[in-house]
């Protein structure tokens, strides 16, 4: 299995909950991306990293959303103090060169609903 | 602002017919276009790309058309079959940026 994986694949919780998704990029894939895709729309950027550098943060919406790839591999994003409008479909992506000159590999996603 | 439009929400089309994606841009220092093929709880695939330097990229049934002066790109899938229904998302990244700018996405329909 040499595919992008997310986890978990579902999440509920209630209002004002903290929620950390997990992503496993593909291995040795340099870059990494987080989007965020509410119902009906395309896929959001967030975030991305190039290794374990977080080279650019400025997709994301509030101070409560937080990401991390502290070895330059599986990475996590991580929400505090859940709000309905956070209710959305994670993705996350990996590509094997740097920024957004070759395709994206997607997992299929960490669907969040609060409560 | 929504920089990359897919303004068909839908298309449904005859199986053996062609099948025509669109999709609008906006900002002119987009150099690089991707189409995504999507089903149903999993993530996008990548199905083709297209750099501005070329305005025509072909894979098998699929191919991509880049109009950069109407800032417009097109996927044209020929013979459409019943598994080519799925939503599909067109993106663009300029080389100075991070991030992939995606559309809304439009749900194809081949039917049998």
């Amino acid at each position: 299995g040499a595919g992008v994986s997310q986890s978990p694949r579902y999440k509920v919780a209630k209002r004002g909950q903290d929620v950390a998704l997990r992503c496993d990029p593909i291995s040795g894939h340099v870059s990494l991306f987080w989007y965020q895709q509410a119902l009906g729309q395309g896929p959001e950027f967030l975030t991305y990293f190039q290794n374990e550098a977080q080279l650019d943060k400025s997709g994301l919406p509030s101070d409560r959303f937080f990401a991390e790839r502290p070895e330059g591999s599986v990475s996590t994003l991580k929400i505090q103090r859940t709000q309905q409008e956070d209710s959305a479909v994670y993705l996350c992506a990996s590509s094997l060169d740097l920024g957004t000159r070759d395709e994206q590999f997607f997992g299929p996603g960490t669907r969040l609903t609060v409560l | 602002d929504q920089q990359v439009k897919q303004n068909s929400p839908s298309l449904s089309v005859q199986e053996g017919r062609i099948s025509i994606l669109n999709c609008d841009y906006t900002n002119s220092m987009f150099d690089y276009f991707l189409w995504y093929k999507k089903y149903p709880a999993e993530g996008p695939t990548f199905l083709i790309s297209i750099s501005s330097i070329k305005d025509k990229n072909e894979d098998g049934r699929f191919t991509v058309f880049l109009n950069k002066s109407a800032k417009h790109l097109s996927l044209h899938i020929v013979p459409s079959q019943p598994g080519d229904s799925a939503v599909y998302f067109c993106a663009a990244s300029a080389n100075t940026g991070n991030q992939f700018y995606f559309g809304t996405g439009t749900s194809l329909t081949v039917i049998p």
